[in-house]
């Protein structure tokens, strides 16, 4: 079935440096691709998100990167803040069917030490 | 303008109870759906719906009902609780105009079976 990996489990960086999240997925159909933040105790919230038709797509200091020849895609966020801290999620849409499920990644937990 | 909503918010259930957890939305979504969140596990989809009256089998349907008899309702039913589902369990909304878009959560419900 599909499945969507998510490296590293657990990131920890100073505050300013940048970070990096790789995901992959394994539905080569798959047209949409977004990322969320769950802060603690919280709901998860969506940051970014990017299509299939786009390469990449950046918001302020968060980038998010698709390479779909190798089902691959990216979270960068760049000048760390503490309040980046959280745990991120990727996720991929699932093609088969016009249900909009989306399947996660097993998340990262960031920290970013002051 | 609430988005999506859930009741109760923390719940203690022995072995073999039953309950109902109740999501609400009010973004006029045709899809909602209910994931549970284990740790280092992300959020795997437990039942969705495409649409008022009807409902679909997720990653992890064992255990779990649901119906959908309004459009901005969706409950989730645990008929013989087991401590295997101590979970946050979390409702999500979403359009559904061709294809995958970004998915509102509620905001949990932290659920212990003893």
């Amino acid at each position: 079935g599909e499945n969507v990996e998510q490296h590293p489990s657990t990131l920890s960086v100073q505050e300013g440096d940048s970070a990096v999240i790789k995901c992959t997925y394994s539905d080569s159909a798959s047209n949409y691709f977004p990322w969320y933040k769950q802060e603690l105790g919280k709901r998860p919230q969506l940051i970014i998100d990017i299509r299939s038709n786009v390469g990449e797509k950046k918001d302020q200091r968060i980038a998010v990167t698709l390479n779909k020849t190798a089902k691959h895609f990216s979270l960068h966020i760049t000048e760390t803040q503490p309040e980046d801290s959280a745990v991120y999620f990727c996720a991929a849409s699932i093609s088969s069917g016009n249900t909009g499920k989306l399947i996660f990644g097993q998340g990262t937990t960031l920290q970013v030490k002051p | 303008n609430a988005g999506v909503t859930q009741t109760p918010k923390f719940r203690v259930l022995k072995t073999g109870q039953s309950m109902t957890l109740l999501c609400a939305q009010d973004m006029n979504h045709e899809y909602m759906y209910w994931y549970r969140q284990d740790p280092g596990m992300g959020l795997r989809l437990i039942h969705y719906s495409v649409g008022e009256g009807t409902t679909a089998k997720g990653e992890v349907p064992d255990g779990y009902n649901v119906s959908r008899l309004k459009k901005q309702n969706f409950l989730l039913g645990l008929e013989s609780a087991a401590p295997s589902q101590t979970s946050v369990y979390f409702c999500a909304s979403s359009y559904s105009t061709l294809g995958a878009y970004e998915q509102y959560f509620g905001p949990g419900t932290r659920l212990t079976v003893t």
